[in-house]
This record gives C-alpha cells, structure tokens and sequence, in this order.
C-alpha cells in the first residue's frame, strides 16, 4: 500500500464545475504540500499546509491531521486549470502520490 | 528574483556512461532537493542537501550521488546509466525546510 493515496487518479469535469481531489496518507508528517504540474513538466507548488486551511484564489485546501486527510477543491474551475495535481507528504523526506489527471473541458 | 534554473534541460546518454547535472536554486536558497519523476514510478525523493551537507537521501543506489556548493549550487551525479535512469530529474530550493520552487527539469534518455 502506498503511504501518500490520491483519489481520483483521472478527472474529467465542465468549465465552471467545483472540483475535488483527496488524499489521504500513511505516516506522520510535518507539512503536506498540493503541486500542479503542466504538459511539458514544470511544476508549481500550490500549497503548503501544516493544519487547517488555504485559500489562494479559486483553489482551496484543507487538512485534517487527525484523519491524515487533505483534499483540494478548484471552484468555477476553468479550462486552464487543466494539469496533473500531486499531493506531497513532509517528514525526514518528500513522498508523493501519484497524481490526478484533471482535464476541465470548455 | 530569478527562478531555480536547471542544466542542460535534456541530455542524451548510452547506457554505461555516467552524466552530470545542475542546479542553481534561487538566490538566498539555502535548501536544494533532487528528484526523479518516471511514468512508471512518479515523483520519487533522491536527496536533499542544506549548507553544503547531505540531510537525506532516498532509496536510490550508489550510482546516483550529489553535491551542493558553497554558493549553494547543486551537482547530481548518475554513473554507469541503466536504460531505467530515462527519467525528468527535478530540483527544488527552499529557504525553510518546507517550500519548494521547483525548477523545470533535467529530461534524461539513456539509450
């Protein structure tokens, strides 16, 4: 079993809708950390988050420590919102889910 | 402020050889991690260095080593290259232990 669990790993949605991606992780962890990642392979850290939540424009992202739970939301997403979202775990090292492939069709 | 840039962006090996890249984190950057991102495994943590020091190292073999400089500059180095170490090697800065700026990547092909 993986320590960090993305779900879905395939995401598919209209221009507009409200967008969810979870993860849920395995092990203890200082930060958990929600990157974008465009075709061609450069990657963005969205969110750095050790409890709570963050809101950066139309993204949002909470965690819950004692679930060992993250999700991100996307609301009035938007074709350009289209990327792989990764969901990164901190401790002594990086661990990284898998990613979700969200593709928002206009 | 300059981003982290990364040395070459892509490289062509044959497998036996052994290839050097770089690293130039983001002036006052301290913190430079390395990783390698296949369709295969995803994103994977190769080391992280701070202040010229090795803190941690994942759990890749011997072959793949690093380095980072006084001016904070990081090398890794991969020697006698496999057909699997076709990968996008991708480092990141960080001036606390926990932001990353990642850089736009090393793409390998070992052939």
């Amino acid at each position: 079993k993986n320590e960090v669990e993305q779900s879905p790993q395939n995401l598919t949605a209209q221009e507009g809708e409200f967008i969810t991606i979870n993860c849920s992780y395995s092990v203890g962890i200082s930060a958990l950390h929600w990157l974008q990642q465009h075709p061609g392979g450069g990657i963005v850290s969205l969110f750095m988050l050790s409890s709570g939540k963050k809101k950066h424009g139309r993204l949002i992202a909470t965690i819950n420590i004692q679930e060992k739970h993250s999700s991100l939301h996307i609301t009035a997403s938007h074709p350009r919102d289209s990327a792989v979202y990764i969901c990164a775990v901190r401790d002594d090292d990086m661990r990284f889910g898998a990613g979700t492939r969200l593709t928002v069709k206009p | 402020k300059a981003g982290v840039t990364q040395t070459p962006r892509y490289l062509i090996k044959t497998r036996g050889q052994q290839v050097t890249l770089s690293c130039s984190p983001i002036s006052g950057h301290r913190s430079v991690s390395w990783y390698q991102q296949t369709p295969g495994q995803g994103l994977q943590f190769l080391f992280e260095y701070f202040s010229e020091t090795q803190r941690n190292k994942g759990n890749f073999p011997g072959r793949f080593s690093g380095r980072q400089f006084s001016n904070s500059r990081s090398e890794m180095n991969v020697s006698t290259l496999e057909l699997g170490d076709s990968a996008l090697y991708l480092c990141a800065s960080s001036s606390t232990l926990y932001e990353q700026y990642f850089g736009p990547g090393t793409r390998l092909t070992v052939t």
